[in-house]
């Protein structure tokens, strides 16, 4: 099956720095990658899509000078967190989507970054 | 609205029960839908994706889908304790870019 790997897969940071978190399409490309965000006991919410080398698409609400996305290549795409803060503390989770036989599209989740900032 | 709606549970079974889980969404253009499982500290895992009304098996899940009603639901057969995570309904959107995710619920499988 389609494998997307996240590095690293938990940081602690003090506040005002930057992290960087990468993910990967192991063994597919991924044209469009997705970011997401996850408080505890809340749901994903989606933060921004990312599409093989153009600018990321922010959902409303999320700060595109702060979160950072970058989709250099057709398996990979990073994400900046731009002086962290507390609030910023969160489970962060990519995906990438698959074509699959058939013509539907499948996305695939790599398998987190907690991010604990100080 | 909430494009999304599930019930947060926790829902409780008995190991070998059948557990069903609901899921409705408001996008009546909707065409794709996925139940993902997720245990706690984890990221999303994919069981079930269904494209069309009726129902799909795979092994003990089965995916039932119905777009009049715009009802999409997941059962679980045979129910085991290692089922106990958090199940989550999520719809592609209405630009077809992204999936949308219901809030989850809550499974717990007592042996």
């Amino acid at each position: 099956g389609a494998v997307v790997s996240q590095h690293p897969s938990w940081v602690i940071c003090k506040s005002g720095t930057s992290v960087k978190i990468e993910c990967r399409s192991l063994d597919f490309q991924a044209t469009t990658m997705f970011w997401y965000r996850q408080f505890p006991k809340q749901s994903l919410m989606l933060m921004a899509t990312s599409n093989e080398g153009s600018k990321a698409t922010y959902e409303q609400g999320v700060e595109k000078d702060k979160f950072l996305i970058n989709h250099a290549s057709l398996t990979l795409s990073t994400l900046t967190v731009t002086s962290a803060h507390p609030e910023d503390s969160s489970f962060y989770i990519c995906s990438a989507r698959a074509r699959l036989a058939g013509g539907y599209n499948e996305q695939f989740f790599g398998p987190g970054t907690r991010l604990t900032v100080l | 609205q909430k494009e999304v709606e599930q019930n947060s549970g926790p829902l409780s079974v008995p190991e070998g029960a059948i557990a069903s889980l609901n899921c409705t969404y408001s996008d009546r253009g909707s065409q794709s839908f996925f139940w993902y499982r997720q245990y706690s500290g984890k990221s999303p895992e994919l069981i079930m994706s269904i494209y069309s009304n009726g129902d799909k098996e795979d092994g003990r899940f089965t995916a039932q889908l119905n777009k009049a009603s715009q009802y999409v639901s997941l059962l679980i057969r045979d129910s085991q304790p290692s089922d106990s995570a958090t199940y989550l309904c999520a719809v592609i959107n209405q630009a077809g870019t992204a999936l949308i995710f219901g809030k989850g619920t809550t499974l717990s499988v007592s042996s």
